[in-house]
């Protein structure tokens, strides 16, 4: 099984700053083959991200993926009040699917 | 619009087994596009995926799990299931129904149900 490891665990960030959150994959991810989900309180998660950097559908432009390999990131380029979630990486190259633990944002 | 509701009782026992059920509304469960499938998040805890149906009927599983779940669907009725044998409290989680969009080389959920409580407690 793909083991993904998520940093920081939780992340605070002042409004309009920019926050950065990373994922491990414990073997190479290969297709560029990793999406991130946002998950807000009481919510379902929604798909932010597919092919480690490429939006869904209707999701705003300061969320970017990045990445390759073994090494993801996901940023968020001003942080706004709604963006307070728990985010999740996913890799989609390997079965089981796996997900990451999950960092929470929330603001400074 | 594609929607996703899950059903089923919100108490499970220790021992027994938990069944629920998830309706489709919006699209057809029978699109070789996608798959669907189950995740759950236990409290305090990270999300995990349970297994998933495809058109051909043919299930994938995640081998933690793979010895007590079975997962089955009912096209004419536009829905899915997940039975989950010999329950512990270790299953006490919110459950997700989800499509998954086969992609490539496998699947990632781009549309996910609300998702429903299930505790196991005598």
């Amino acid at each position: 099984e793909i083991v993904m490891t998520q940093s920081p665990a939780t992340l605070s960030v002042s409004p309009g700053e920019r926050a950065t959150l990373s994922c491990r994959a414990s073997q190479t991810i290969t297709s560029s083959s990793l999406a991130w989900y946002q998950q807000k309180l009481g919510q379902a998660p929604r798909l932010l991200i597919y092919g480690a950097s490429t939006r869904a559908t209707g999701i705003p432009v300061r969320f970017s993926g990045s990445g390759s390999g073994t090494e993801f990131a996901l940023t968020i380029s001003s942080l706004q009040s709604e963006d307070v979630a728990v985010y999740y990486c996913q890799q989609y190259n390997y079965w089981p699917l796996t997900f990451g633990g999950g960092t929470k944002v929330d603001i400074k | 619009q594609l929607q996703l509701q899950e059903s089923g009782p919100g108490l499970v026992k220790p021992s027994e087994t938990l069944s629920l059920t998830c309706t489709v509304s919006g699209d057809s469960i029978s699109s070789s596009s996608y798959c669907w499938g189950w995740v759950r998040r236990p409290p305090g805890k990270g999300l995990e995926w349970i297994g998933n149906i495809f058109d051909s009927g043919a299930t994938y599983y995640n081998p933690s799990l793979k010895s007590r779940v079975t997962i089955s669907a009912d096209r004419s009725k536009s829905q899915f299931s997940l039975t989950l044998n010999s329950v512990s409290a270790a299953d006490t989680a919110v459950y997700y129904c989800v499509r998954e969009l086969r992609s490539h080389p496998l699947h990632y959920m781009d549309v996910w149900g609300k998702g429903t409580t299930v505790t196991v407690s005598s």
